[in-house]
């Protein structure tokens, strides 16, 4: 298998502008989930799915995020409108279950300017 | 709610050299799971190794084990004949299984290793 894939692996932009990363999960895993790593907070959870469905979203920050997972292979977080505060290296990472392993993709990182 | 303390921001040490990551948690779950992942450069987040709570014997694989103490929620890790290749930062991560579920992180531990 492949692993976790993620795109694009850098992304610079400019304050205000629409931002989507993408991810698709290794097959076979029902958890996919989104992480943020920041120097000043770590690593934080964002959101994860089960079986497509977001399950816990309280770690998003604000509305200016989303997160979807329309079928089993791909998932999308988008921040729309970015702000500088929102650069940082994104995480996506799946699991067949909740007690296994999770497996990270090679991440996103985002420079909001 | 669970954290997890990593009281080494950085350590260094020679090639070929053991060194060991600490790691403590506070929780008051008595079934869970620990982890160390690794960061090299690259920002890839790696497993390293796993350690169910209900298992008294300590994980290893191949050059890392880990010393387990339950009643000391104490979770560190051994990197035996330390190669170039292990710097990286080294995260500890808790998860309880059943409930709400989450991967709590460590601050992490810098390791360099010195040719």
């Amino acid at each position: 298998d492949a692993g976790v894939i993620q795109s694009p692996r850098h992304e610079v932009t400019e304050m205000g502008q629409e931002v989507t990363l993408r991810c698709k999960p290794i097959s076979g895993h029902d958890y996919l989930f989104w992480y943020r790593q920041t120097m000043m907070r770590g690593l934080e959870l964002l959101i994860y799915f089960n079986n497509n469905v977001p399950i816990d979203d309280s770690g998003m920050p604000e509305d200016r995020f989303s997160a979807k997972m329309p079928n089993a292979s791909f998932s999308t977080l988008k921040i729309q409108p970015s702000e500088p505060r929102d650069s940082a290296v994104y995480f996506c990472a799946s699991s067949p279950d909740l007690q296994e392993t999770q497996y990270f993709g090679p991440g996103t990182r985002l420079l909001v300017l | 709610a669970q954290t997890v303390t990593q009281s080494q921001p950085e350590m260094s040490v020679q090639e070929a050299e053991t060194v060991t990551l600490s790691c403590t948690y506070d929780t008051s779950e008595n079934n869970y799971y620990l982890f160390w992942y690794k960061q090299p450069p690259s920002r890839q987040m790696i497993l390293v190794i796993r350690q169910e709570a209900y298992k008294q014997q300590n994980a290893t694989e191949n050059r890392f084990s880990v010393n387990f103490q339950k009643a000391a929620k104490s979770f560190s890790l051994k990197i035996s004949d330390s190669q170039l290749g292990d710097t990286a930062m080294y995260f500890c991560a808790f998860m309880k299984p059943f409930g709400n579920e989450k991967l709590t992180f460590g601050t992490g531990t810098r390791l360099t290793i010195i040719p």
